[in-house]
Formats: structure tokens, C-alpha cells, sequence
């Protein structure tokens, strides 16, 4: 089984904080995105990388970056926490081209409270 | 543009009750269509998809047809059990789109009480 994990559940954080999320994947997918679940709002794209060093703007960039040093890690920074960036933040995975045609494979999510 | 639109929740219903969760999608081109379901405290895991008008996919008991003149997939099963409460996502891939590809509907959320 592919297996998509995030390295904290929970995590609480100050205003002005800079704070790392962790993603790594076990399958040795090509594309890895990170997205955050707000409820009436779904699932929207931060970002998403299809290769080692790439990334691409999702449809919410703004405050956050991305870092994808290695194939199976993927992390989403936020430069300075804020607290409209309070939410459920979920990591997926999925392998090769074209990215539409491939199932995402999602971690359980972590909860990040900006306080 | 590349929209999803589902139906509001929460549903609650009764075991062995009819499920229908409506979603409808507006896309450019020829998108592949999705369902997800998330589990309490886990993430979302595929349910079934279907790539192409009139396409079914099924799984577990659950079924979709992506039915392109009236652009909708909604997701039906016959009889549901208390397992399957959940959350549910209609999501289309666009694969005409540069950029993101992915869209995801807000999510329905379905209580099955015995």
C-alpha cells in the first residue's frame, strides 16, 4: 500500500512563527501537492512539485513556499504564520504524467492552530 | 473555467437507506471525475473515478456515472451501512489546464445511524 505521511497531527503555533510541515511518500512518486481543507471550502491547491527541486503555484500561494530536496519529501513552509492560516493541511502523492489522469494518494492531515 | 459543485450537508440517514450525493462540474475539454471519501481522522482515500462520458465506476457498493449532457457524477449506493459515514468529494482533473489540474467540491458528509 502506498503510504503518504505527515509528520505532525497537531500542531500549535504563534503569529509570526515560522513553521515547517513534513510530508514524506514511500512510492517514489513523481508528484507530490500539498493542499488545505477548510470546511465550506473544500480542498485548494497551495502548491505542487512534479520533480525533485521543481515546484508550481497552486491556486493559493500567498504565505506560504515549498521545498522538495528529495523525491519523497515534500515540505510546505509558512515564512511567517498568521492566524487566517489556521486549518487541516493535507499532503498527496501520486506517479507520473499527465498529473490528471493519476489517483492522489493523501496523508491523515495535520491540524495547525495560529495563535 | 474548472468548477465542482456538490450537495450541501450533513446527511444523515438510516441503515439500509438509498444514498444519493449530487455533483455537477463545470470543465473545459474532456476531465477525468472523482470520487473521494474521507474517513474520521484519516485522509482522503479514492473511492471511484471514471475518465470518460458515460463511464461507470463502482466500488464496494458505491456507483457514478459521468454523464457528460448533464454534466454530473453523482454517487449513488442501495443500501448503506453505519461504515460508511463519512465525508465525501466530488473532484474533477483537467488534464487541458496548465497549472493546477485538480478541483475538489466542498464536501458532503454523510451519518448512517442503525
Amino acid at each position: 500500500d502506498v503510504k503518504v505521511t505527515q509528520s505532525s497531527r497537531y500542531l500549535v503555533k504563534r503569529t509570526g512563527e515560522k513553521v515547517f510541515l513534513e510530508c514524506v511518500q514511500d512510492m517514489d512518486h513523481e508528484n507530490m501537492f500539498w493542499y488545505r481543507q477548510d470546511p465550506g471550502l473544500g480542498l485548494r491547491l497551495i502548491y505542487f512539485s512534479y520533480d525533485v527541486k521543481m515546484k508550481e503555484k497552486g491556486d493559493i500561494p500567498e504565505g506560504y513556499s515549498v521545498s522538495r530536496e528529495k523525491k519523497e519529501r515534500f515540505s510546505l513552509i509558512l515564512e511567517s504564520a498568521s492566524t487566517n492560516q489556521t486549518s487541516m493541511y493535507l499532503c498527496a502523492s501520486s506517479h507520473g504524467q499527465p498529473i490528471a489522469k493519476n489517483i492522489q494518494y493523501f496523508g491523515a492531515g495535520t491540524r495547525l492552530s495560529v495563535l | 473555467g474548472n468548477s465542482v459543485t456538490q450537495m450541501e450537508g450533513p446527511v444523515t440517514l438510516s441503515e439500509e437507506a438509498f444514498l444519493t450525493i449530487n455533483c455537477t462540474y463545470t470543465a473545459t475539454g474532456y476531465p477525468s471525475l472523482f470520487w473521494y471519501v474521507q474517513y474520521p481522522g484519516e485522509g482522503l482515500q479514492l473511492l471511484l473515478k471514471a475518465t470518460k462520458a458515460d463511464d461507470k465506476g463502482s466500488n464496494k457498493g458505491f456507483e457514478a456515472t459521468y454523464r457528460k449532457e448533464t454534466t454530473s457524477f453523482h454517487l449513488e449506493k442501495g443500501s448503506v451501512q453505519v461504515s460508511d459515514s463519512a465525508v465525501y468529494f466530488c473532484a474533477l482533473s483537467n488534464s487541458a489546464n496548465t497549472g493546477n489540474q485538480f478541483y475538489f467540491g466542498t464536501g458532503t458528509s454523510l451519518t448512517v445511524i442503525p
